[in-house]
């Protein structure tokens, strides 16, 4: 399995602009989880999906941003409208339990999309 | 409000050199306390802790856990450059009411010179 798969790896957009971020999991995770990875906040939790169903979202800092996985083996992370303060480095992550960290592999998060918003 | 403090937040040591890195936490209803290295890339799994006292070892790197006095210390020792990371705490708790949801410190970043 190729892994958790991301696209694009790096997104430059201007201010207004919707951005819309792609994640694959790997065949047969049920859990998905969406986070957003900044200097001053760190890695943090937006949203979270068990069998495609939005589990957990409290923590999607606002109605800009939305997640839908449609089907198992896809999941979008959108931003409509992008702002400056948008710009990150945003991970999604799959597992076959809950526990996210069952793995000793870097499998289990994919590479991230770099996002920067000018 | 769940926390992670991570502390240094940054660290420059030269090869050779042993280093300590701090993890602090303030979760509801803990349940374990994890450790990822962070290099360009995606973070990978070190260690995952439960129980207090009990030394995690993998080859250079070994961790332990205080849950009484609620940290973690992440030690490496004879650093070598391809240590040079960001290191991440995490934990586990049920403030968000379900498991799997990691409560991250914002890092340690490791600098490693020849």
């Amino acid at each position: 399995d190729a892994g958790v798969i991301q696209s694009p790896r790096h997104e430059v957009t201007e201010m207004g602009q919707e951005v819309t971020l792609r994640c694959k999991p790997i065949s047969g995770h049920d859990y998905l989880f969406w986070y957003r990875q900044t200097m001053m906040r760190g890695l943090e939790l937006l949203i979270y999906f068990n069998n495609n169903v939005p589990i957990d979202d409290s923590g999607m800092p606002e109605d800009r941003f939305s997640a839908k996985m449609p089907n198992a083996s896809f999941s979008t992370l959108k931003i409509q409208p992008s702002e400056p303060r948008d710009s990150a480095v945003y991970f999604c992550a799959s597992s076959l339990s809950q526990k996210l960290y069952f793995s000793n592999t870097e499998a289990f998060f994919g590479q991230g999309t770099r996002l920067t918003v000018v | 409000e769940d926390k992670v403090v991570q502390s240094p937040l940054s660290l420059v040591v030269h090869e050779g050199d042993t280093v300590t890195l701090n993890c602090s936490y303030e979760v509801t209803n803990f349940r374990s306390l994890l450790w990822y290295k962070q290099e360009k890339k995606a973070p990978t799994f070190l260690f995952m802790l439960t129980s207090s006292g009990i030394e995690k070892k993998s080859g250079r790197l070994s961790s332990i856990l205080d849950k009484k006095e609620l940290f973690s210390i992440l030690n490496i020792t004879a650093t070598q450059t391809g240590d040079s990371a960001v290191y991440l705490c995490a934990v586990e708790g049920t403030a968000r009411g379900s498991q799997g949801n990691l409560i991250f410190g914002k890092g340690t970043k490791l600098s490693v010179k020849p």
